[in-house]
C-alpha cells in the first residue's frame, strides 16, 4: 500500500513571496490533515478535512494561508505571502475515517520550508 | 487551548534499561492517546494507541493510562540504540461530530550503547 505522499520535500522562498505544497492522501482515506511542525515543537494542526468538507481550521492562519481538498482526494496548501516565522516541516497525514477518534493518523514525510 | 505536556528531556539510558516517557493532558474529555516515535529529519510514526485506564503492551512497549490523573506514558523495556528518537504524546479532544489531535512537544530519548 502506498503512504501519504507530498511535494515538493524542500522549499526555499523569500519573505512576502507565495508558496504551495500538495499531498496525496493514501487510497481510500476519507480525513486529511495539515499539521505545522516548527523545530523542537510537536506538531500544530492547520486543517482537517473529511473527504471534501473542512472538518476544523482553527488553528489556520486565514489571512495567508489556504487549503482546499478537491474531489476529496489530494490537497493543497498555499501560503500568501510568507513571513519569516512560517518556517518549519508541513506535514500532511490521513486516516479512514474522522468519526473513530481512535483512528490511526499516517504522515507523509512532510516539506520543509525556509522563509528568509 | 487544551494543552498537553511532556518534559523535553533529553533522557538518556543506557542500553537494556527502561525508559519512561511521561505525558499529562489538560482536556478530561479526552477519548484516545497516542505516542509517535519521530526520527531526526523523519516524520511521526505511531507506536502505540491506548483508549481506556490501565496497561497496554506490545513487544517492548507498554503505553499506561490514569485518567483520573490525566497521565499518559510509554515504557521501553530493554532499551535499544535504535529507540533513540523523539517520542510525541498525542492526545485526541472532542466528540460527538469530530475530534482534535493535539500533540505534545515531544521528548527527547537517547539510548547509549
Amino acid at each position: 500500500e502506498a503512504g501519504v505522499a507530498q511535494s515538493p520535500r524542500y522549499k526555499i522562498i523569500e519573505k512576502r513571496q507565495s508558496v504551495a505544497f500538495w499531498c496525496n492522501p493514501i487510497s481510500g482515506h476519507a480525513t486529511l490533515y495539515w499539521y505545522q511542525q516548527i523545530l523542537g515543537q510537536g506538531p500544530k494542526l492547520l486543517i482537517q478535512f473529511q473527504n471534501n468538507g473542512v472538518v476544523d481550521d482553527s488553528q489556520l492562519p486565514k489571512d495567508r494561508f489556504s487549503a482546499e481538498r478537491l474531489k476529496g482526494v489530494d490537497s493543497t496548501l498555499k501560503i500568501q505571502p510568507a513571513k519569516l516565522e512560517d518556517s518549519a516541516v508541513y506535514l500532511c497525514a490521513s486516516s479512514l475515517a474522522s468519526s473513530l477518534a481512535g483512528d490511526t493518523q499516517y504522515f507523509g514525510p512532510g516539506t520543509r520550508l525556509t522563509v528568509l | 487551548q487544551k494543552e498537553v505536556e511532556q518534559n523535553s528531556g533529553p533522557l538518556s539510558v543506557p542500553e537494556g534499561a527502561i525508559a519512561s516517557l511521561n505525558c499529562t493532558y489538560s482536556d478530561r474529555g479526552s477519548q484516545s492517546f497516542f505516542w509517535y516515535r519521530q526520527y531526526s529529519g523523519k516524520s511521526p510514526e505511531l507506536i502505540m494507541s491506548i483508549y481506556s485506564n490501565g496497561d497496554k503492551e506490545d513487544g517492548r512497549f507498554t503505553a499506561q493510562l490514569n485518567k483520573a490523573s490525566q497521565y499518559v506514558s510509554l515504557l521501553i523495556r530493554d532499551s535499544q540504540p535504535s529507540d533513540s528518537a523523539t517520542y510525541l504524546c498525542a492526545v485526541n479532544e472532542g466528540g460527538g461530530g469530530g475530534f482534535k489531535t493535539i500533540f505534545g512537544a515531544g521528548t527527547r530519548l537517547f539510548v547509549k550503547a
